[in-house]
């Protein structure tokens, strides 16, 4: 069935280096790449998105890149600080439309 | 505009019991889903709307049941709760059209069966 793999399920950084959380997913029909944020006892929040067309996307510290060939997309956090310490979970769109979620990251980055 | 609400925030019940779970969005979205949420499985799909008084099953739909009576309200209904409903429900909301594939969620459900 459709499935979306996430690695790693935990990351530790120092406060200023870079982290990447990377996602696989098998409906070679997805065309929305979805990335939210989950701070602790709250609901998730979209951070960014990518659709099929387009290969990176930008938005200040965060960035997300594409690759359909291999069917893997990546989240790119640059400088990152305390308040970046969540839960993010990618998605994809299934061949229904509906989202598939990843397993989620725990992101924990240490002052 | 207060977005996605549910209720309860948070609820004890004992096994066998039944309950509901109310969201409700004032987006005028014609999307509304539920999903549960459980430690290393990431947000499980459980029941979806397309529209009101549709409803749709999603990756995990048994022991539950939902209803879309008004557009702005998706209840989840539990008929005898048991131990392995457990968990945080989320309901999200999305509009209609291309482009428009965000989904918003709700500030969740803490479910403990007992």
């Amino acid at each position: 069935g459709e499935n979306v793999e996430q690695h790693p399920s935990t990351l530790s950084v120092q406060e200023g280096d870079s982290a990447v959380i990377k996602c696989t997913y098998s409906d070679s029909a997805s065309n929305y790449f979805p990335w939210y944020k989950q701070e602790l006892g709250k609901r998730p929040q979209l951070i960014i998105d990518i659709r099929s067309n387009v290969g990176e996307k930008k938005d200040q510290r965060i960035a997300v890149t594409l690759n359909k060939t291999a069917k893997h997309f990546s989240l790119h956090i640059t400088e990152t600080q305390p308040e970046d310490s969540a839960v993010y979970f990618c998605a994809a769109t299934s061949n229904t439309g509906k989202l598939i979620f990843g397993q989620g990251t725990t992101l924990q980055v240490k002052p | 505009n207060a977005g996605v609400t549910q209720t309860p925030k948070f609820r004890v019940l004992k096994t066998g019991q039944s309950m509901t779970l109310l969201c409700a969005q004032d987006m005028n979205h014609e999307y509304m889903y539920w999903y549960r949420q459980d430690p290393g499985m990431g947000l499980r799909l459980i029941h979806y709307s397309v529209g009101e008084g549709t409803t749709a099953k999603g990756e995990v739909p048994d022991g539950y049941n939902v209803s879309r009576l008004k557009k702005q309200n998706f209840l989840l209904g539990l008929e005898s709760a048991a131990p392995s409903q457990t968990s945080v429900y989320f309901c999200a909301s999305q509009e209609l059209g291309a482009g428009k594939e965000t989904q918003y969620f709700g500030p969740g459900t803490r479910l403990l069966v007992l």
